[in-house]
């Protein structure tokens, strides 16, 4: 149990353009999603909380309107990086809270997005 | 603030060596303590976790107990195989900041035959 799913795994764009990433708890109601941004030999940072139904609550420092999130429902959240740039390149990590275990994240697999 | 600090890497042990990862903590209140373990190239797997002090985290042979008076979290595991080979990160969790997790910097094991 308590798995999620990213989408895609991997990713390659040309600068400009946007790209949506996907994550989904399979088998389990995630009322609040996190997305995470993890650099090469470095820990994880939080960008954003995803709360189902409202508006995500963004870190200091992270551009809401250059990372859009959206958690439409109990089982899925995505996250859109607009206008991508070369410096957008990086390894983002989702993860799920459980609704039924609020202490408990659950991290998606990542997804690698370079941008060319 | 809530931080964790974690015993820095890399650390490289031989096979069926004993394995001790450090992981002290600093928080409000009192949080539930976690260590994840990632593969390369993948996203974070709970390893295991413990919520209240004296509680001991186990899974995988792996072990952790949430000491309050060292505000400690120590991860250990008695005989290490090469598929151990992973980072581990230390987190915890308290209901003040709104359950978000905070990571240690993790720590990078390598286990070589």
């Amino acid at each position: 149990g308590a798995v999620v799913s990213q989408h895609p795994s991997r990713v390659i764009c040309k600068s400009g353009t946007s790209v949506k990433i996907e994550c989904r708890s399979l088998d389990f109601q995630a009322t609040t999603m996190f997305w995470y941004r993890q650099f090469p030999k470095k820990s994880l940072m939080l960008m954003a909380t995803s709360n189902e139904g409202s508006k995500a609550t963004y870190e200091q420092g992270v551009e809401k309107d250059k990372f859009l999130i959206n958690h439409a429902s109990l089982t899925l959240s995505t996250l859109t990086v607009t206008s991508a740039h070369p410096e957008d390149s990086s390894f983002y990590i989702c993860s799920a809270r459980d609704r039924g275990a609020t202490d408990t994240q659950y991290f998606g697999p990542g997804t690698r997005l370079t941008v060319l | 603030g809530n931080s964790v600090t974690q015993m820095e890497g890399p650390v490289t042990l031989s096979e069926e060596a004993f394995l001790t990862i450090n992981c002290t903590y600093t928080a409000t209140g009192y949080p539930s303590l976690f260590w994840y373990v990632q593969y390369p190239g993948e996203g974070l797997q709970l390893l295991l976790k413990a919520t209240k002090a004296d509680d001991k985290g186990s899974n995988k042979g792996f072990e952790a107990t949430y000491r309050k008076e060292t505000t400690s979290f120590h991860l250990e595991k008695g005989s290490v195989q090469v598929s151990d080979s992973a980072v581990y990160f230390c987190a915890l969790s308290a209901r003040i900041s709104g359950s978000r997790l905070t990571f240690g910097e993790g720590t990078q094991l390598t286990v070589n035959p």
